[in-house]
């Protein structure tokens, strides 16, 4: 089965790095994809395509890919970056997106 | 800008139906898909399928083959998703995502989402 699977919890200092992780053997054919939620709010894009930033998101958020594993790094964290982060991956033209089981990042 | 906004929230009993909106502006409506994903209270992402609002076409998660149908209006560009055979696991957040695709699909922007609390 395609399954994605993330740490539950990553708690950082503000401004040091986040390195949240996601691995599945489905990206190594697919792209990682990476969304923040903040509590009451719907989820926002943060990375698509492994590594690719939207406009709008801050330089701080970048993306990168090895094998079967998709890490979303966070410099400089921020208070305001704390919230529930989830990648998600997979094609849904063959009925398969799945989306890991997040990782909530906490600001110490 | 581009913008989804969703119907509001539903009540249903099991058993029932219900069906959600998701009017779309800022975009040509029949260019990119309109894809459906759930989240219970306290729980992750849960993708149900996806609609090409230029022909109707649809994907659809396994889990809901048959009970899930995802319709559209190109005049009013507002995609739909009904549910039936309701059951109390169903009570979830329903958002509605534009997607894009480039070997893997993702989703920008999401709707505001909204609440269906299935209860007798």
């Amino acid at each position: 089965s395609y399954e994605l699977t993330q740490p539950p919890s990553v708690s950082v200092s503000p401004g040091q790095t986040a390195r949240l992780t996601c691995s599945g053997d489905g990206l190594a054919k697919h792209y990682g994809n990476w969304y923040q939620q903040r509590p009451g709010q719907a989820p926002v894009v943060v990375i698509y395509k492994d590594n690719e930033r939207p406009s709008g998101i801050p330089e701080r958020f970048s993306g990168s890919s090895s094998g079967t594993t998709v890490t979303l790094t966070i410099s400089g964290v921020q208070a305001e970056d704390e919230a529930d982060y989830y990648c998600q991956s997979g094609d849904s033209s063959a009925s398969l997106v799945v989306f890991g089981g997040g990782t909530k990042l906490t600001v110490l | 800008q581009v913008q989804l906004v969703q119907s509001g929230a539903e009540v249903r009993k099991p058993g029932a139906s219900v069906k959600v909106s998701c009017k779309a502006s800022g975009y040509t409506f029949t260019s990119y898909d309109i894809n459906w994903v759930r989240q219970a209270n306290g729980q992750g992402l849960e993708w149900m399928g996806s609609l090409n609002p230029n022909n109707g076409d649809t994907d659809y998660a396994q889990k809901f083959h048959g009970r899930v149908t995802m319709t559209r209006n190109t005049a009013t560009s507002t995609a739909y998703m009904e549910l039936s055979s309701l059951r109390s696991e169903d009570t979830a957040v329903y958002y509605c995502a534009r997607g894009f695709e480039s070997v893997t699909t993702w989703f920008d922007p999401w709707g505001q989402g909204t609440l269906v609390t299935v209860s007798s």
